[in-house]
């Protein structure tokens, strides 16, 4: 079966802190992909990033990083230096290579206090 | 070029009736998904459409169903409504049915069952 852990159900944190979010998933396909989503209060549910299974380089974006580890299962996300903006629900979600079917986590709430 | 939009934002209905949520799709993109997220379950799949066909369906009653017309254009129906029906109802697209296509996802329609 397929399944996606987040752990951290809210984090909290002072404007300009470092901030990993956690992420496992357990699958049985070889072939899998990853996403990143966030959610802001307007509930639209915002595209940050995708990995496919067979690509393990870790990436950064701007404040954003990511770090996807086949090894442990887990596909972490990183705000460097977070700002209040950051403030949302974060998804982490699998995706199959046969369906368009997205597993999502139970999200974690950021809150970035000024 | 505009994102997924979806109609109407907001709905109340009362227990027994029936509503039905639009979604426009990206521009170019063929495929529509349905979630459903509440704060118990989560985000959870509801099916997905291409080319007017039902590709895949996840696990919720049969009162849940939909549609998509030949604009890519898509529909979801929930008849006999219950108090647990009342969630966000998010539409995602994506250009088509290959694996490494991204989901984009709309605003989401919030219906309230009373």
């Amino acid at each position: 079966a397929q399944k996606v852990t987040q752990a951290q159900t809210e984090i909290s944190v002072v404007e300009k802190e470092d901030v990993t979010l956690d992420c496992v998933y357990e699958t049985r396909d070889t072939t899998y992909y990853l996403f990143w989503y966030k959610q802001p209060p307007s509930g639209e549910l915002v595209f940050l990033i995708r990995r496919n299974s067979f690509d393990e380089q870790n990436e950064i974006s701007g404040r954003y990083s990511w770090n996807f580890q086949k090894s442990t299962s887990s596909f972490n996300f990183t705000i460097t230096a977070s700002q209040v903006v950051d403030s949302a629900v974060y998804f982490c979600a699998l995706g199959s290579s046969n369906t368009g079917k997205l597993i999502f986590g139970q999200g974690t709430t950021l809150q970035v206090k000024p | 070029k505009a994102g997924v939009t979806q109609t109407p934002r907001y709905l109340i209905k009362t227990r027994g009736q029936q509503v039905t949520l639009s979604c426009s799709p990206i521009s170019g993109h063929r495929s529509v998904s349905w979630y459903q997220q509440t704060p118990g379950q989560g985000l959870q799949f509801l099916f997905e459409y291409f080319s007017e066909t039902q590709r895949n369906k996840g696990n919720f009653p049969g009162r849940f169903s939909g549609r998509q017309f030949s604009n890519s254009r898509s529909e979801m129906n929930v008849s006999t409504l219950e108090l647990g029906d009342s969630a966000l109802y998010l539409c995602a697209s994506r250009t088509g049915l290959d694996s490494t296509d991204t989901q984009y996802f709309g605003p989401g329609t919030r219906l309230t069952v009373l």
